[in-house]
């Protein structure tokens, strides 16, 4: 099993510019969940999907913020236009969950994450 | 908002000891897990604990839950070097895991 795969690993880009990373969950799990980490907030939860449907996006920050998942097997965060306050690690989290009431009931697998570095 | 609070938020130990990390949240919770980070790397996941269980053990891992006082704790024995990592406890509400501020374990060789 390869686990969470993230792409790009590292990403340095000017004020401004768009930035798309990429996720590969693991196969056979059907939530997602991007989280994003700095040293002022801690991790902070963006977005998840359940069978790749966006449930809560209440931790997207702005609009220029947007994610997609068009399968289950892959899933992009993208920023546009990219501001230096975004500079963080954003990590993808996969996992086996069920949206019910009282959940989730199970743990999350996280890739490697990707630090994002906005001059 | 953070819902979980890690303390102490660094802790530094020698190898060989015990190292005990301590989490309080403030809302009712269905389940309490514990993850680990290493520097640079994304994180880990250690054990799940559900609301109705008090304790948990996994290897060198115990963990206890206190639902009446909202709070757990993670005992790591007889501690490694290798076990030196950031320690982040998140709780389970709405379908979405909180996580906390986290604690920076430095096990001394």
């Amino acid at each position: 099993d390869a686990g969470v795969i993230q792409s790009p690993r590292h990403e340095v880009t000017e004020m401004g510019q768009e930035v798309t990373l990429r996720c590969k969950p693991i196969s056979g799990h059907n939530s997602l969940f991007w989280y994003r980490q700095t040293m002022m907030r801690g991790l902070e939860l963006l977005i998840y999907f359940n069978n790749n449907v966006p449930i809560d996006d209440s931790g997207m920050p702005e609009d220029r913020f947007s994610a997609k998942m068009p399968n289950a097997s892959f899933s992009t965060l993208k920023i546009q236009p990219s501001e230096p306050r975004d500079s963080a690690v954003y990590f993808c989290a996969s996992s086996l969950e069920f949206v019910l009431a009282g959940g989730p009931y199970n743990e999350q697998f996280f890739g490697p994450g990707t630090r994002l570095t906005v001059l | 908002s953070q819902q979980g609070e890690e303390d102490p938020q660094a802790l530094s130990i020698q190898e060989g000891e015990n190292a005990t990390m301590n989490c309080s949240y403030k809302t009712s919770i269905n389940n309490l897990q514990w993850y680990r980070q290493n520097s640079g790397r994304g994180l880990v996941h250690l054990i799940l604990i559900r609301s109705n269980e008090r304790e948990k053990h996994s290897g060198r891992l115990r963990v206890t839950l206190d639902t009446s006082k909202k709070s757990s704790s993670l005992l790591i024995t007889a501690s490694r070097a290798a076990d030196t990592a950031s320690y982040f406890c998140a709780t389970g509400q709405r379908n979405k895991l909180i996580f906390g501020t986290g604690t920076l374990l430095a096990v001394q060789p």
